[in-house]
């Protein structure tokens, strides 16, 4: 396709469950981010990817959340025990050029986590 | 750390008015700054993104400006239509590469 998608768009976890969001970025595109939003708030940084490098993980809220992109396109975001304070909506965004380069974020519909 | 503010938080204005939103940020050493917009359950679609060597961009209806020295940013949208009903962010990218948004401003046009 020729925008970001995200996968599954609506999740519901029961607490304690691990859950997997999925993200294929624009071919091509360099640079990947995940954002957490909740109701009502702007995104809130999680990590960042430079092609399978993870060159940011400084968002990331707990060590129960795990990101990955190996081969430096698709990425996953993992939640390990889901508690209800994860519930959000999570938000992934890829851009053409790395670090240093001006290109906008191109963002997918997101996926909406809610642990019951 | 990079805060950034929006203002007003919420707008709502009839059909035809034209409309100056606010985004100020407190370290004004800035990579570039974007403005996107979002509608109810969507993710968010690029507007503008202006880089720091540039004081504005234009697309359409919509401009955006920005003043370093200050730290704000303004996106005017001229003669605003119901289909600009949507939540507006900016997002400023500093040294780090990481875009920091703000809250966003909730713009109601009303026919």
């Amino acid at each position: 396709g020729a925008g970001v998608s995200q996968s599954p768009r609506y999740k519901v976890a029961k607490r304690g469950q691990d859950v997997a969001l999925r993200c294929d970025p624009i071919s091509g595109h360099v640079s990947l981010f995940w954002y957490q939003q909740a109701l009502g708030q702007g995104p809130e940084f999680l990590t960042y990817f430079q092609n399978e490098a993870q060159l940011d993980k400084s968002g990331l809220p707990s060590d129960r959340f795990f990101a990955e992109r190996p081969e430096g396109s698709v990425s996953t975001l993992k939640i390990q025990r889901t508690q209800q304070e994860d519930s959000a909506v999570y938000l992934c965004a890829s851009s053409l050029l790395g670090t240093g380069g001006n290109s906008p974020l191109h963002f997918g519909n997101g996926t909406r986590l809610t642990v019951t | 750390k990079q805060e950034v503010t929006q203002i007003p938080a919420a707008l709502s204005v009839p059909e035809g008015e034209n409309l100056v939103l606010n985004c100020s940020f407190t370290d004004s050493a800035i990579y570039n700054l974007q403005w996107f917009r979002q509608d109810p359950g969507k993710g968010l679609t690029s507007l503008l993104l202006i880089q720091s060597s540039q004081r504005e961009q234009t697309s359409g209806r919509l401009n955006a400006s920005l003043d370093k020295s200050s730290g704000r940013s303004t996106l005017y949208i001229a003669a605003s239509q119901p289909g600009d009903s949507a939540t507006y962010l900016c997002a400023v990218t500093e040294g780090s590469y990481i875009p920091t948004f703000g809250r966003g401003t909730s713009l109601i046009v009303h026919p």
